[in-house]
């Protein structure tokens, strides 16, 4: 089955600058790819997805890219806010219904 | 509120009993999964139901867990016979074709 690997599993930016997150998946057949953000004692919310057919995303201040041959996606924030500070999950699926196999998670902490 | 609902958010139980938990998805939505989620990491696959027939199940799903979706609504997870390993945080999401999901707040089950 699917296996995802997450990194790094905490990052501590200052506000203002950029954090990058990195995901590595095992099944090359996998084909779309969701960023959860997760608060304390909150659901997982998604905030950017992207396809295999697409390499690179962004939306406002995220942005995810795509490297289907070397088998890993990334999380791009820009301008980082203490709001941002939460745990994030990047997850894969290659199954017709959307199974989704989660990394293990990224706690992220923005120092105002 | 129309986003996935859970009921009830928080469990207490003694080992041994049996518990049931509900969710409600977003009432377009056809397919519908549930995943555990211990802490510190990231959310586990249990089974997945697309409208009333359950499609597929991990095998992390042992014999004491059962869930329906009787008329491909809302859907329900029993867990017999609770053992202390079975504390964790039990999500549900729901997406329509083809794969964004969407989460509800969860179940926080502790088994004493």
């Amino acid at each position: 089955g699917e296996n995802v690997e997450q990194h790094p599993s905490t990052l501590s930016v200052q506000e203002g600058d950029s954090a990058v997150i990195k995901c590595t998946y095992s099944d090359s057949a996998s084909n779309y790819f969701p960023w959860y953000k997760q608060e304390l004692g909150k659901r997982p919310q998604l905030i950017i997805d992207i396809r295999s057919n697409v390499g690179e995303k962004k939306d406002q201040r995220i942005a995810v890219t795509l490297n289907k041959t070397a088998k890993h996606f990334s999380l791009h924030i820009t301008e980082t806010q203490p709001e941002d500070s939460a745990v994030y999950f990047c997850a894969a699926t290659g199954t017709s219904y959307g199974k989704l196999t989660f990394g293990q998670g990224t706690i992220l902490t923005v120092h105002p | 509120d129309t986003g996935v609902s859970q009921d009830p958010r928080h469990k207490i139980t003694k080992r041994g009993q049996n518990v049931t938990f509900r969710c409600d998805p977003i009432s377009e939505h056809n397919r519908l999964y549930w995943y555990r989620q211990t802490l510190g990491q990231g959310p586990e696959f249990l089974t997945y139901f697309q409208n009333e027939a359950q499609l597929e199940k991990s095998r992390l799903l042992s014999d004491r867990f059962s869930a329906e979706r009787p008329k491909g609504s809302f859907s329900t997870l029993e867990i017999q016979r609770t053992e202390q390993g079975d504390s964790a945080m039990y999500l549900c999401a729901s997406s329509p074709p083809p794969e964004t999901q969407y989460f509800g707040p969860g179940t926080r089950l502790l088994v004493l």
